[in-house]
């Protein structure tokens, strides 16, 4: 099955910071990864598609890049409510992985 | 308004069985291919098992971890998606989610992701 590597597991940002969290796939995948935010007693809730598309009703401080093996979620101005832990899941081919996840805290 | 309600959840004892149902509504239910999704305690996600929509036959995929074990089945004519559990184990204890994948009516790979998910229901295993 195809690994996913997500980095780093946690970190710490001050508020208006940018931050970067990258996922890696053992083998190739094009574009089909998704980007989820989770916060604590909630669903997730899908950020990105397509490693780059922006679902409806998020922020545009949020944005993904990458293609092939590697990947990025950044967001450009870290808020208050961006406290979460983010997850990306690959497609493509079965199983449907998700990474391991990124704890993120606000200094 | 795109909602997913998840039901059945409880404890049960090693080897028993459990349903898990996920009443859907406020979108065309055949369309979509949907999953199941679990969170251990403090843990992170995994990817339980898939059905597709009507038109790719309702087939199904599963995770290593609950193939032979896990039967996901859905009644597009009551919006409901199902999760059979058998032979449970303690590793089995988590919250299920069932969620929706975002694309409506196509067939193959491209745009995929679960836009929306339930609440959550939790299953413990434990005697």
């Amino acid at each position: 099955a195809i690994q996913l590597t997500q980095s780093p597991s946690s970190l710490s940002a001050s508020l208006g910071d940018r931050v970067t969290i990258t996922c890696r796939t053992s083998q190739g995948i094009s574009s089909a990864l998704a980007w989820y935010q989770q916060k604590p007693g909630k669903p997730p809730k899908l950020l990105i598609y397509d490693a780059s598309t922006l679902q409806s009703g998020v922020p545009s401080r949020f944005s993904g890049s990458g293609s092939g093996t590697d990947f990025t979620l950044t967001i450009s101005s870290l808020q208050p409510e961006d406290c979460a832990t983010y997850y990306c899941q690959r497609f493509l081919s079965y199983p449907l992985t998700f990474g391991g996840g990124t704890k993120l805290e606000i200094k | 308004e795109v909602q997913l309600v998840e039901s059945g959840g409880g404890l049960v004892q090693p080897g028993g069985s459990l349903r898990l149902s996920c009443a859907a509504s406020g979108f065309t239910f055949s369309d979509h291919y949907m999953d199941w999704v679990r969170q251990a305690p403090g843990k992170g996600l995994e990817w339980v098992a898939r059905t597709r929509n009507k038109a790719n036959g309702h087939t199904t995929e599963y995770a290593a971890s609950v193939k032979g074990r896990f039967t996901i089945s859905r009644d597009d004519s009551k919006n409901s998606l199902y999760l059979q559990m058998d032979s449970l184990k303690t590793e089995d204890t988590a919250v299920y989610y069932c969620a929706r994948d975002r694309r409506a009516s196509v067939t193959g790979w491209g745009g995929d992701a679960f836009d929306s998910w339930g609440q959550g229901t939790t299953v413990t295993v434990s005697s």
